[in-house]
Parts: C-alpha cells; structure tokens; sequence
C-alpha cells in the first residue's frame, strides 16, 4: 500500500534562514512524489515533483526538494525562508501500477506540516 | 487555483439535508477528484473519476455520491447519511494519464448544524 508520512505537524523558522519540511513515503513500484501548498481557506497549489532523473528538483518560488530513494524520503527545501512562505505543506505520492479501473492516478497525502516564519 | 471553480465558498446546511456542491474545470482534463479535509488528517479520497459516465469510490465514500455526466462537471453531494459532514472540501483535475500531478480548486467550507 502507498503511504507518505511527515514526521511534523509544525516547523518554525527564522526569516532568512535555510528551511527543510520532511517527507517519507512508502510504495509498490517507482514513487511518483509531489509537493504542494495550502494557504488558509484556499485550494492546494502544486509547487514541483519528481518522477525520474536528477535527485534534487527545483520548483516554485525558490522551492526544491531531494529524493533520496535509500531513505524513501523527499523533502522539501528552501535556501532562505520568507515570512510568505508561511502556510500548510503537503507531501503526496501517486500510485505507480495499475490497470484500466484501478486507482492508476491517484494520490496519497501526507498529513500535512504547518511552516511558520518568523520575521 | 487555475481553471478548476467550486461553489459555493461557504456553504450552510442544517441536519439531514442533501447539499451538493459544485465542481467545474475548463482545463480540458480527463480526470476529476474529491477530496475531504479535516484539521490534522490532511486529505481524503472520496470519489474519483478518470472519463465521463465512470467514477470510482474513494477510501470515504460512504454517505456521499457523485455523477460525471460531462468532462468539465464533477458535482458532489453530501447526503443525510454522512454522519460527520461539516468540512472543506476540495475538488481536483489531472490532465490525462500521462500527466502526474493534480490541480485543485479553492474548496468549498460545509457547515452542517
């Protein structure tokens, strides 16, 4: 069975300073992983994924995160973290096999992480 | 948010009415989800459908229904039976089976008292 975990409910950090949301998943076959943002009372907006090739993929507003297939984690990163990019996280994997009727397509969400910046 | 609309934002109903609510796409895509969020649970699936007149259960289905009679339309109903509706909920598009990742709409706040 597909599942992602994120080991933190919340991750505070100093404006500035480097930033890291965590990510393991667990999967059948190849991961297909995705981060995405929520911010209060709004839908998710996708910030990047990766499906194959190099480990580190770059994303949205400055955002990047590393596959590290040994550990089954994916996190997500940011150089220098701003008071904006404060909101709600999402780790998600899809479901990599299946058939025609099958769940092929659908993703499994992490419970989510609660980034604060502190000014 | 993109070309996915979903209305009503904020929604009231009292205790065992039926409420549907509204999901439209102009993105062309294949493929649309329901979704149900509570604070601290992250995202559920509730029902997703990958072609018109086609929908499969999601891991909450019960208490719900859904039709899909047009590509761009994917409206979800909450019926007397779910016993714990008050919510958000969030409906979603993917492009087709070779696109992975999925958009969403802004969601839909159910209150039921």
């Amino acid at each position: 069975a597909q599942s992602v975990a994120q080991p933190e409910d919340q991750v505070n950090v100093a404006e500035g300073n480097p930033l890291t949301v965590k990510c393991t998943y667990s999967v059948s076959g190849n991961p297909y992983l995705f981060w995405y943002v929520q911010y209060p009372n709004r839908g998710l907006q996708f910030l990047l994924k990766y499906i194959t090739g190099d480990n580190l993929v770059k994303g949205s507003y400055g955002f990047e995160a590393e596959f590290n297939k040994s550990q089954t984690s994916f996190h997500l990163k940011k150089p220098s973290a701003l008071v904006s990019d404060s909101a709600l996280y999402f780790c998600a994997v899809r479901d990599s096999k299946g058939n025609r009727g099958s769940t092929l397509g659908r993703l499994y969400f992490g419970r989510g992480t609660q980034l604060t910046v502190w000014p | 948010d993109g070309g996915i609309t979903q209305s009503p934002k904020y929604l009231f109903r009292k205790e065992g009415q039926n409420v549907t609510l509204s999901c439209e796409q102009n993105l062309n895509h294949d493929a649309m989800y329901w979704y149900r969020q509570d604070p601290g649970q992250g995202l559920r699936l509730i029902y997703y459908s990958q072609i018109v007149n086609d929908f499969q259960k999601g891991d909450i289905a019960e208490g719900y229904s859904v039709s899909r009679e047009k590509k761009e339309s994917f409206p979800l109903t909450v019926t007397s039976a779910q016993k714990n509706p008050t919510a958000f909920y969030l409906c979603a598009s993917r492009r087709d089976r070779d696109t992975y990742e999925q958009y969403f709409g802004p969601g839909t706040r159910l209150t039921v008292t």
